[in-house]
């Protein structure tokens, strides 16, 4: 079954300081891994994916299959980044659709 | 840049009527999705759609449920005989192919009462 676990509900940083906001998956085959963003007041947006090898405001993520986890993070933590974070899930060859996690609301404290 | 655009933003109704959800998805998308979140939880997949027909579902989306695309822009949802637990908000997405990635709405808030 296709699964994505955020064990964090919510998470509180000062601005400057790293974070990390974790997410692992389960999954059969070789999934495709997201991570989307919700920022106060609008639409679910694409942060990035793992196939880009991308970073996007300063965020990375890498996908770890040995621990099928696919944590983001950033470096320096600004208060712009305070927003709901979901990592989300996709089957190769397989099913189109997103199997997204719970969230993580991440809150940057000034 | 174009957008997924969702109306009503907010729609209420009693238990046991029907509704329909409108999206007009990217215009040269392929891909149809409708998910939802009801308050507190994941976003729930709850079908696909390519080529005018379903292409996946899930367990949520039972016979209360159907989409249409009528006219080649829009994207609808309807839910024919609403229950409290209907009560969500359901986005629309869409996107340029396979794996690609979805491009949301800013979703309709449905509060079935």
């Amino acid at each position: 079954a296709q699964r994505v676990t955020q064990p964090e509900k919510l998470l509180s940083v000062f601005k400057g300081a790293p974070v990390e906001l974790k997410c692992n998956y389960s999954y059969s085959g070789s999934p495709e891994l997201f991570w989307y963003v919700q920022y106060s007041r609008q639409r679910l947006q694409l942060l990035l994916r793992h196939i880009s090898r991308e970073s996007i405001k300063g965020f990375t993520a890498d996908l770890n299959k040995g621990e099928t986890s696919f944590h983001l993070k950033k470096p320096f933590a600004q208060e712009e980044d305070s927003a709901m974070y979901y990592c989300a899930l996709s089957g190769q060859g397989g099913s189109e659709k997103l199997v997204f996690g719970k969230g993580t609301k991440l809150t940057v404290n000034p | 840049e174009p957008e997924v655009t969702q109306t009503p933003s907010h729609q209420v109704t009693q238990m046991g009527q029907e509704v329909i959800l409108r999206c007009v998805p990217i215009s040269n998308h392929l891909y149809f999705y409708w998910y939802r979140q009801i308050l507190g939880q994941k976003v729930e997949f709850l079908v696909s759609f390519y080529n005018n027909e379903i292409s996946e579902k899930s367990e949520i989306f039972d016979d209360q449920f159907s989409v249409e695309r009528p006219d080649g822009s829009n994207f609808t949802l309807k839910i024919r005989s609403t229950k409290l637990e209907d009560s969500a908000m359901y986005f629309c997405a869409s996107g340029t192919g396979y794996n690609s990635p979805l491009h949301f709405g800013n979703g309709t808030r449905l509060t079935v009462t």
